[in-house]
């Protein structure tokens, strides 16, 4: 099935900038997405992106897509306290009922 | 626009008895809702999807007797987690795909965590 993968914790000092990574196997992904998740809480849809775009840049976040290597990736620019949580990627591919597989989430602590 | 609410925010029971979790969209309809399970410091698993006026479709190891979903309406769905056991608490957490809007964004309840005694 499909599996996706990232690194389980990142700490970046605040102002500097975060670079959250993502793998993914399944070579028919249409949808990448990219989720926050803060303590007890659900998820917040934070970007996506579609297969057939290298790139995509809202504010703060850039994302950026290497499809044959089938890896995503979350920058984070001025990194702040209030952007600590976990980051989940997540994919979703053009078949059936268009079920989204979450990777394993990434824990980012930002240092004051 | 887009919320999802979940009630309750947290349950306690006890051994044996069952619980009921409803996930609502508040601002749209929504014709599939999703429930998954995410276990302390893990990913959310996908239990199952349910689909307004049809039976849901549940994940490979997913008891469907013991995890019991009803998606009455195009703004409510319902896990009830029966005869439950301590092995059964977890953060439970809905989405919600809005009918007709693009490709497959899903809105997020704030999920609701379940402590079974």
């Amino acid at each position: 099935g499909e599996d996706v993968e990232q690194s389980l914790f990142l700490s970046v000092r605040e102002g500097d900038s975060s670079v959250i990574n993502c793998t993914y196997t399944d070579s028919s992904s249409t949808y990448l997405y990219w989720y926050k998740q803060e303590p007890g809480a659900g998820l917040q849809l934070l970007t996506y992106i579609f297969s057939n775009m290298d790139m995509k840049q809202d504010q703060r976040l850039t994302v950026l897509l290497n499809k044959k290597d089938k890896h995503l990736s979350l920058r984070i620019a001025d990194t702040q306290t209030g952007d600590s949580a976990i980051y989940f990627c997540a994919e979703t591919s053009s078949g059936g009922y268009q079920k989204v597989t979450f990777g394993t989430g990434t824990k980012l602590q930002v240092i004051p | 626009g887009a919320v999802v609410s979940q009630h309750p925010s947290w349950v306690i029971c006890k051994s044996g008895t069952s619980v009921k979790i409803e996930c609502r969209s508040l601002d749209f309809q929504a014709t599939t809702m999703f429930w998954y399970r995410q276990f302390p410091k893990q990913s959310l698993m996908l239990m199952a999807t349910s689909n307004e006026g049809s039976k849901a479709t549940y994940e490979q190891g997913v008891e469907k007797d013991k995890f019991l979903i009803n998606h009455a309406s195009l703004t409510l769905s319902t896990l009830t987690v029966t005869s439950a056991h301590p092995e059964d608490s977890s953060f439970y957490i809905c989405s919600a795909r809005p009918h007709g809007l693009w490709g497959n964004e899903q809105f997020f309840g704030p999920g609701t965590r379940l402590t079974v005694l």
